[in-house]
C-alpha cells in the first residue's frame, strides 16, 4: 500500500528540540521529492521544507529558516525533520506530503500527521 | 495571517453549484499557472483535487474544476454532495524563495 507515516511529535518546551520522522511505502521514494506541511490547531496549512530526492537541494520557509532542517535516508525510505530552538508558534500538526511528479509543488500523498506541541 | 485569501465559508443545497475563490499577488496566483486546491475533512490529511489551475489526478470527479482570472483563482464544485462538505485549501507556486503558499482555507457546508 502507498503511504506515509509520520510519528516523533510529542509535548516539548519552548527552546527544546525534537526530530520528526516520515515512513514511506509502496512507491519508489528516492524518485520523490518531499515535504513537510503544518496545520496550527484549528488553522490553515503551512508550508514548511522541501527536500529534493536525493536529498542535495532543500527549500524551508521563513518561519522556520536557522531553526529546523529536513534530511532524508533513501535507504530506509525515511525522511526527518530536525526542529531546534522551539517556540509555541510551531505548536501543530506536522504532515509529510510526497511532491506529485507533475510538479513538486502539488502534493498528492499525505501522511496522518503527528502533533508537535511547544508549551511549559 | 495566509499568504493567498480565500472567504472563511460557502455553502450550497445538494444538486447545485458553489465556487470557492483565492487571491494572491502577480508573486504567486498571478504569476504562475500553478495554482492548486486540497479537499481535508475533519481529523483527516488534505488531499490533491486540482492542480496546475484547472487539472483533476486520477480518481477526483469532474465535478471539481478550477479556473483562474489574474491574480484570482477559483474552484467550483458542481452537483454538490453531502460529502463534498469539507474545508478546502488553495495553494499556489510562490517562486524558488517561499516555494509554496497556502490560503487560509474555506469551510463549505451542504446545507
Amino acid at each position: 500500500e502507498v503511504q506515509l507515516l509520520e510519528s516523533g511529535g510529542k509535548l516539548i518546551q519552548p527552546g527544546g528540540s525534537l526530530r520528526l520522522s516520515c515512513a514511506a511505502s509502496g512507491f519508489t521514494f528516492s524518485n520523490y521529492v518531499m515535504n513537510w506541511v503544518r496545520q496550527a490547531p484549528g488553522k490553515g496549512l503551512e508550508w514548511v521544507s522541501t527536500l529534493s530526492g536525493g536529498g542535495e537541494s532543500t527549500y524551508n520557509a521563513d518561519s522556520v529558516k536557522g531553526r529546523f532542517t529536513i534530511s532524508r535516508d533513501n535507504s530506509r525510505n525515511t525522511m526527518f525533520l530536525e526542529m531546534e530552538n522551539l517556540r509555541a508558534e510551531d505548536t501543530a500538526v506536522y504532515f509529510c506530503a510526497r511532491g506529485s511528479q507533475h510538479a513538486y509543488w502539488y502534493f498528492d500523498l499525505w501522511g496522518r500527521g503527528t502533533l508537535v506541541t511547544v508549551s511549559s | 495571517q495566509s499568504a493567498l485569501t480565500q472567504p472563511p465559508s460557502a455553502s450550497g443545497s445538494p444538486g447545485q453549484s458553489v465556487t470557492i475563490s483565492c487571491t494572491g499577488t502577480s508573486n504567486d496566483v498571478g504569476g504562475y499557472n500553478y495554482v492548486s486546491w486540497y479537499q481535508q475533512h475533519p481529523g483527516t490529511a488534505p488531499k490533491l483535487m486540482i492542480y496546475e489551475v484547472s487539472k483533476r489526478p486520477s480518481g477526483v470527479p469532474d465535478r471539481f474544476s478550477g479556473s483562474k482570472s489574474g491574480n484570482t483563482a477559483s474552484l467550483t464544485v458542481s452537483g454538490l454532495q453531502a460529502e463534498d462538505e469539507a474545508d478546502y485549501y488553495c495553494s499556489s507556486y510562490a517562486g524558488s524563495n517561499n516555494l509554496v503558499v497556502f490560503g487560509g482555507g474555506t469551510k463549505l457546508t451542504v446545507l
